[in-house]
C-alpha cells in the first residue's frame, strides 16, 4: 500500500540556524504534497504545499522542494526560531485526492 | 475565519460500548475525512467520505467503523464496540477540492 517514509524523527538546531526534513513516498501516483505542523496538544495545520508539476515552492522562511523521479520531497526552514519548535508532518495524496497519508512526522526543538 | 468543530473534545468509555464522534466541517466544503493519531505518534487515515458516500477507506476501518453524514452539516464517526486499542486522539477534517485539509480540535477517546 502507500507509505510516506520522513526523516529524522527528530531533529535540534539552534536559533537562527537551517532545519531540513526529508520525505520519500511509494505511490508514483501521488502528485499532491503538503506539509502539516502540529504544535504540542493542537490540530495539525498546513504551512506548505506543492504539486507534482512544480519542483519547488517558497513561503517566507519555508521552501519545499520534490524530486518525483525519486520520489523524494524535502521541507526546509531557514532561520529557525523557538516557535518553530513542533511536529513537522509531510504528507502525499492520490490522484483523486481521496487518501492523504502521513509521514511519522518529526519533532524539531529550536534551541534559543 | 471558519473553522471544523468536533465534539466531544474528551469522551472516556467502556471496553465494548458505542461511541459516535461529531464532526461539523466548513460549510462550503465537500470533502470530508477521518483521521486518528495514537498519543505522540503519527496521524493516520481512517476514511474519506464525498457525494453522500464513502471514498476511501483504511484498513483501520473494519466493520467496527462507519461514517454518516445525517444532514446537511454533521459528519459523524461510530465505533461500534470500542477496544482498548482505539483510544486516541479522533480528528475529522474537511476540504474544498482534493487539496488543503482543514482538521478540527479533535475528539479525544479514552477506552477503559
Amino acid at each position: 500500500g502507500e507509505n510516506v517514509e520522513q526523516h529524522p524523527s527528530t531533529l535540534s538546531v539552534q536559533e537562527g540556524d537551517s532545519a531540513v526534513i526529508k520525505c520519500t513516498y511509494s505511490d508514483s501516483a501521488s502528485n499532491y504534497f503538503p506539509w502539516y505542523k502540529q504544535e504540542l496538544g493542537k490540530r495539525p495545520q498546513l504551512i506548505i504545499d506543492i504539486r507534482s508539476n512544480v519542483g519547488e515552492k517558497k513561503d517566507q522562511r519555508i521552501a519545499v522542494t520534490l524530486n518525483k523521479t525519486a520520489k523524494h520531497f524535502s521541507l526546509h526552514i531557514t532561520e529557525t526560531q523557538p516557535e518553530d519548535s513542533a511536529v513537522y508532518f509531510c504528507a502525499a495524496s492520490d490522484t483523486g485526492g481521496f487518501k492523504t497519508i502521513f509521514g511519522a512526522g518529526t519533532r524539531l526543538f529550536v534551541k534559543a | 475565519e471558519p473553522e471544523v468543530t468536533q465534539t466531544p473534545s474528551h469522551q472516556v468509555t467502556q471496553m465494548g460500548q458505542e461511541v459516535i464522534l461529531h464532526c461539523v466541517p466548513i460549510s462550503n466544503h465537500l470533502y470530508f475525512y477521518w483521521y486518528r493519531q495514537i498519543l505522540g505518534q503519527k496521524v493516520e487515515f481512517l476514511v474519506s467520505f464525498y457525494n453522500n458516500e464513502i471514498s476511501e477507506k483504511s484498513e483501520i476501518f473494519d466493520d467496527q467503523f462507519s461514517v454518516e453524514r445525517p444532514d446537511g452539516s454533521n459528519f459523524t464517526l461510530k465505533i461500534r464496540s470500542t477496544k482498548l486499542e482505539d483510544s486516541a486522539m479522533y480528528f475529522c477534517a474537511s476540504a474544498v477540492y482534493t487539496g488543503e485539509l482543514f482538521f478540527g480540535e479533535g475528539s479525544r477517546l479514552t477506552v477503559l
